[in-house]
C-alpha cells in the first residue's frame, strides 16, 4: 500500500535554530513530490516540487531535497512567522493519485 | 494571479440536511481534487476530475456525490449530514500534463449542528 510517513509530528525550535523535517514514502511509480506549508484554517500552499533523486530546491530559508526514499525539508535560521504546518505529498501510481503525509506543525519560539 | 475559489468560506448545517460546495479552478486547469481535512488531521482525498470526468475516488461516502462541469468548476453535493462530517473541505486544481503540483483553494469550513 502506497504510504507517506512524516517526522516528527511536531517540532519546537528557537529563533535561529536551523532543523530538517523528513518525509519517507513508500509508493510504486512515483512522479513527483510536493511540499506545502498550512497555516491554521486555511489552504495548503505549495512550497516545491521534486522530481527525482538527488534534486534539489531553495526558497529563502526553506531547501527541500529528495532521495530514493524520502525528502528532507532543511530550514535554516529560522523566523517565527515560518512557524507552520508542513505537510509532504507525494502523486504515484497508474492513476497518479496524490497522498498526503500527516505533517509537522513547526513552531519557532521568539 | 488566479487562485482556486471556493464558496461558501463557512457552512452550518442540521443533522440530516444537505450542503453543496463548489469550487472554481485556476483559468486553464482541467483536473479538480477534493479532500477532507479534520481538526489537526491530514487531508484525506475524496474524490478528483479530469476533463469533466471521474478519474480518481477515495474515502468519499456514499452520501456524497460530485462532478465537474463544462467550465471546469465542480462542485461537491453532501446529503444526510452528520456531525463527523464536520471538517474543512478543500479543493485543489492541476493542469493534467505529466506530474504537476496542485493548488489549493482556501476551503470550505462545514459545521453539523
Amino acid at each position: 500500500e502506497d504510504q507517506v510517513t512524516q517526522s516528527p509530528e511536531a517540532l519546537r525550535l528557537q529563533e535561529g535554530e536551523s532543523s530538517s523535517l523528513n518525509c519517507s514514502y513508500t509508493v510504486s511509480g512515483l512522479r513527483g513530490l510536493f511540499w506545502y506549508r498550512q497555516d491554521p484554517g486555511k489552504g495548503p500552499e505549495f512550497l516545491f516540487t521534486l522530481y527525482s533523486a538527488g534534486e534539489e530546491k531553495e526558497k529563502e530559508r526553506l531547501k527541500a531535497t529528495l532521495t530514493k526514499k524520502e525528502s528532507f525539508l532543511h530550514i535554516t535560521a529560522p523566523k517565527p512567522e515560518d512557524s507552520a504546518t508542513y505537510l509532504c505529498a507525494v502523486q504515484a501510481g497508474r492513476d497518479d493519485k496524490i497522498i498526503f503525509g500527516k505533517g509537522t506543525r513547526l513552531h519557532i519560539l521568539p | 494571479a488566479a487562485g482556486v475559489i471556493q464558496s461558501p468560506r463557512h457552512l452550518i448545517k442540521e443533522k440530516r440536511e444537505t450542503a453543496t460546495l463548489k469550487c472554481y479552478p485556476i483559468p486553464r486547469h482541467d483536473t479538480v481534487y477534493w479532500y477532507q481535512q479534520g481538526p489537526g488531521q491530514d487531508p484525506q482525498f475524496l474524490i478528483s476530475f479530469y476533463e469533466k470526468m471521474q478519474s480518481d475516488k477515495g474515502s468519499i461516502p456514499d452520501r456524497f456525490s460530485a462532478q465537474q462541469f463544462s467550465d471546469y468548476h465542480s462542485e461537491l453535493n453532501m446529503s444526510s449530514l452528520e456531525l463527523g462530517d464536520s471538517a474543512l473541505y478543500f479543493c485543489a486544481s492541476s493542469e493534467n500534463t505529466g506530474v504537476t503540483e496542485a493548488f489549493f483553494g482556501q476551503g470550505t469550513r462545514l459545521t453539523v449542528v
